[in-house]
């Protein structure tokens, strides 16, 4: 089956601070990348979609400046958390996937800011 | 946008019980619905899925019923064993080269007791 990959697994940071979270698709082109966060005990929310090499479509109420994405190449997607604080401690997940066909989750990202 | 409604939140059944999870979705253009099991810390798996074409689908203990004009999908597991144990999540996209934008469920935590 198709395999996806994150990392780091899980990162404490401190506050102020910027975090990367790379998401890539190991065995296949993903022409799109999705992002997720999932709240201790509660469902995914999408954040934002984004296509190799076109700018991110961010869902309502997600800050474009405060979660950087970028989908450089058809097997890495970054998420970046500018300035984060504790309230965006969180499960972070991306989908990879490839057309025609449904996503593949990353294993996740534990983000724990101080 | 899509909305998901799951229920319900808690489900607890004795071994070799059936366990029945249900879904209601409010737009119709919505054509592709997967269930999630997810164990803690770890991603979603994909356990079953269905598109709008077809009412009913079957894998083994697993089976999904669809009903498209009342816009509610169901997971139906039977002889359910304790490592079924998990939290459960529906889900629902526009389906085609969407397939990953997925509108998620509040999930249902489903606990059998040996």
């Amino acid at each position: 089956g198709a395999v996806v990959s994150q990392h780091p697994s899980r990162v404490i940071c401190k506050s102020g601070t910027s975090v990367k979270i790379e998401c890539r698709s190991l065995d296949f082109q993903a022409t799109t990348m999705f992002w997720y966060r999932q709240f201790p005990k509660q469902s995914l929310m999408l954040m934002a979609t984004s296509n190799e090499g076109s700018k991110a479509t961010y869902e309502q109420g997600v800050e474009k400046d405060k979660f950087l994405i970028n989908h450089a190449s058809l097997t890495l997607s970054t998420l970046t958390v500018t300035s984060a604080h504790p309230e965006d401690s969180s499960f972070y997940i991306c989908s990879a996937q490839e057309p025609g066909r449904p996503g593949y989750f990353g294993p996740g990202t534990r983000l724990t800011v101080l | 946008g899509e909305n998901v409604e799951q229920h319900p939140s808690t489900l607890s059944v004795q071994e070799g019980d059936s366990a029945v999870i249900k879904c209601t979705y409010s737009d119709s253009a919505s054509n592709y619905f997967p269930w999630y099991k997810q164990e803690l810390g770890k991603r979603p798996q994909l356990i079953i899925d269905i598109r709008s074409n077809v009412g009913e689908k079957k894998d083994q203990r697993i089976a999904v019923t669809l009903n498209k004009t009342a816009k509610h999908f169901s997971l139906h597991i039977t002889e359910t064993q304790p490592e079924d144990s998990a939290v459960y999540f529906c889900a629902a996209s526009v389906g085609g080269t969407s397939y990953g934008k997925l509108t998620f469920g509040q999930g249902t935590i489903l606990t059998v007791h040996p």
